[in-house]
């Protein structure tokens, strides 16, 4: 069965820290990667993708995922967490044969202390 | 460029009522989603259109939802009637032809009381 699994419902950090927000699927088949983020009050917004060129993909503001296909893992990561970084993380999958439809994980809640 | 807009942000009804929710998808977007989150679980995929088809429906919950996007521009959730259950946070996301990025409204939170 296709799916995606985020392991950590709940992550906080202090400020300036490091940030690792796991998530891994589970597919026959090597899939479209995604990691978006819900700010309070806002809409989900795209961080970054994964579409079969670099295995290290770079999105918005300093994060950075890297696609290990032998580990089916796609980890979120920034060197170092900034009070704005608070929000929910979403990583969704795009599973082949799938047509466009996003599979969503359960989402990590991250929180960033002074 | 305008983003993804849904209407209303907030809807409080009783139950038995009718409620419809609207998208509007970024100009030119022939994709148009509608996902749901009820409270404390994942976000779920409902149904995906292309222009005015229903490309996949195989998420809606039950025929109490309908959906419609006439001329291929913004699209409605229908729910009649709604129930409790049906209480959580729709959104709405759009895409072109040619990418798989799609784009996100803001949601709209439905309470059913």
């Amino acid at each position: 069965a296709q799916s995606v699994t985020q392991l950590d419902s709940h992550v906080s950090v202090s400020e300036g820290t490091p940030v690792l927000l796991r998530c891994n699927y589970s597919s026959s088949y090597s899939p479209s990667l995604f990691w978006y983020v819900q700010h309070p009050n806002k809409g989900l917004q795209l961080l970054l993708k994964y579409t079969s060129a670099a295995t290290l993909v770079k999105g918005i503001n300093g994060f950075e995922a890297e696609f290990k296909k032998s580990e089916t893992s796609f980890h979120l990561t920034k060197p170092s967490a900034h009070m704005s970084d608070a929000a929910e993380y979403f990583c969704v999958v795009i599973f082949t044969g799938g047509g466009n439809k996003l599979t969503f994980g359960t989402g990590t809640q991250l929180k960033v202390e002074l | 460029e305008a983003g993804v807009t849904q209407f209303p942000s907030h809807s409080v009804i009783e139950k038995g009522q009718t409620v419809t929710l609207r998208c509007d998808p970024i100009s030119g977007h022939d994709n148009l989603y509608w996902y749901r989150r009820v409270m404390g679980k994942e976000i779920k995929f409902l149904l995906h259109f292309v222009k005015e088809s229903k490309q996949d429906e195989s998420g809606m919950p039950n025929n109490r939802f309908l959906a419609e996007r006439t001329g291929g521009t913004y699209s409605t959730l229908k729910v009649q009637p709604a129930e409790l259950e049906d209480s959580g946070v729709y959104f709405c996301a759009s895409s072109s032809r040619m990418n798989t990025e799609a784009f996100f409204g803001q949601g709209t939170r439905l309470t059913v009381v």
